[in-house]
């Protein structure tokens, strides 16, 4: 398994302003994921961030909105660029350790936009 | 494109009363996944299972694999409130160790 946090765990933005997520792993991990979810809905991906190589954004999302950094094999962030409401949302980034398809959770961050 | 139908969508019980949540597919997964997520946080991962027909038991949770590896079931025995929260089912095999998440079921137990 694997211990994430996220911070901030919540903000409140203005349009057209930036902001920055972080997603900390307390071990080594070569995959990571970041999703958004809707209050009450299931996950969306948005990108897989895989150490070492450019981040794979899913259809629908593209690197100038949500560019991701990975330095180093515990760490990244997801950048939600020129933000409107329509970006409220939970962000969560995600590991998958072991390679084995499963997938352990940060706490996610609740992104409000007025 | 794989997709899991996952069913019923929202489910409202009372405490003591059982009930069983789907995750069906038309595709082959090669392990299936059950989370429950609390208001204000994470998925946190309850069961993974990776053999058809594979059954598996946390306290009053039963979770089944389909033996073609295309569905699954969880199953709660007398539900408490602590149980409330939403249950995803997602589908491992994919691509770069991509999940193919259901779309989740919202379960209110009532005291």
């Amino acid at each position: 398994s694997a211990v994430i946090s996220q911070k901030p765990s919540r903000d409140i933005c203005q349009r057209g302003t930036s902001l920055t997520i972080q997603c900390q792993v307390d071990s080594q991990v070569t995959m990571m994921f970041w999703y958004r979810q809707q209050p009450g809905q299931s996950l969306t991906l948005i990108a897989t961030a895989n150490q070492g190589s450019e981040a794979t954004y899913e259809s629908g999302f593209v690197i100038d909105k949500f560019p991701i950094s990975r330095p180093n094999l515990t760490f990244s962030t997801l950048t939600v660029s020129n933000m409107s409401p329509e970006d409220s949302s939970i962000y969560l980034c995600s590991v998958d350790p072991g390679g084995a398809d499963t997938q352990y959770f940060g706490p996610g961050t609740r992104l409000t936009v007025l | 494109t794989q997709l899991l139908e996952q069913s019923p969508q929202f489910l409202s019980i009372q405490e003591g009363e059982n009930l069983t949540v789907y995750c069906n597919s038309s595709s082959v997964f090669s392990s299936l996944q059950w989370y429950r997520q609390e208001p204000g946080e994470g998925p946190v991962l309850l069961v993974t299972v990776v053999t058809g027909g594979e059954v598996k038991k946390l306290k009053r949770l039963t979770f089944q694999f389909g033996d073609a590896r295309k569905d699954s079931s969880l199953h709660i025995t007398a539900a408490q409130p602590g149980d409330t929260g939403l249950y995803l089912c997602a589908g491992g095999g994919g691509s770069n160790y991509k999940l193919t998440f259901g779309k989740g079921t919202l379960l209110t137990v009532n005291p």
